[in-house]
């Protein structure tokens, strides 16, 4: 079945360091990959995505490369900020199970001013 | 558009109540799944609703149910309350591929 490995946390990092995630996944299908975040006592927000291989999904500074060679979708920010203190879960969807998410355990991240 | 509403966003039962939790999807949106958030499971999925039709159930025992009505609006019930159901509950519609999460419901069982 669809899997995502994410690597543990916590993460702490001081103000404008650079922040990566590792994720990597297993699924039988061609899935579409996820980043969402989780600020304190609020759901899930999607912050970027890819749906083929090499795509580049980014937002607000986050980027993630669809590497279909590695199975890896790594989540990169150049310099973090203390309001990206966050919970991050890497997921997939596939088509062939209905897009049903497959979530990573999530990597409790915090940034120090 | 309005975003996924959950309610009620807090809820505290005792073993062996039962419970129904609420969502509002997102204008259009007819998908809609749950999932249980814990410390210890994670996010794990419980079912999808698409057209007032469950198309996909995840590993929950039977206590865990829920329906989908024709405006597209689901609920989820637990039964017989547990310690371990407590967990945020999180409802997600879907267009296409992507899901948008509601703010979940907190349930708290003593």
């Amino acid at each position: 079945g669809d899997s995502v490995t994410q690597m543990e946390g916590p993460v702490t990092l001081s103000e404008e360091a650079f922040l990566t995630i590792n994720c990597t996944y297993t699924a039988t299908g061609y899935p579409s990959l996820f980043w969402y975040v989780q600020y304190p006592g609020e759901g899930l927000q999607l912050l970027l995505k890819a749906t083929k291989a090499d795509d580049k999904g980014s937002n607000k500074g986050f980027e993630a490369t669809y590497r279909k060679e590695t199975t890896s979708f790594h989540l990169e920010k150049g310099s973090v900020q203390v309001s990206d203190s966050a919970v991050y879960f890497c997921a997939l969807s596939d088509r062939s199970n209905d897009y049903k998410l497959s979530f990573g355990a999530g990597t409790t991240v915090t940034v120090r001013a | 558009k309005a975003g996924v509403t959950q309610t009620p966003r807090y809820l505290i039962k005792t073993r062996g109540q039962q419970v129904t939790l609420s969502c509002s999807p997102i204008s259009g949106h007819r998908s809609v799944s749950w999932y249980q958030q814990t410390p210890g499971q994670g996010l794990q999925f419980l079912f999808e609703y698409f057209s007032e039709t469950q198309r996909n159930k995840g590993n929950f025992p039977g206590r865990f149910s829920g329906r989908q009505f024709s405006n597209s609006r689901s609920e989820m019930n637990v039964s017989t309350l547990e310690l371990g159901d407590s967990a945020l509950y999180l409802c997600a519609t879907r267009m296409a591929d992507e899901q948008f999460f509601g703010p979940g419901t907190r349930l708290t069982v003593l």
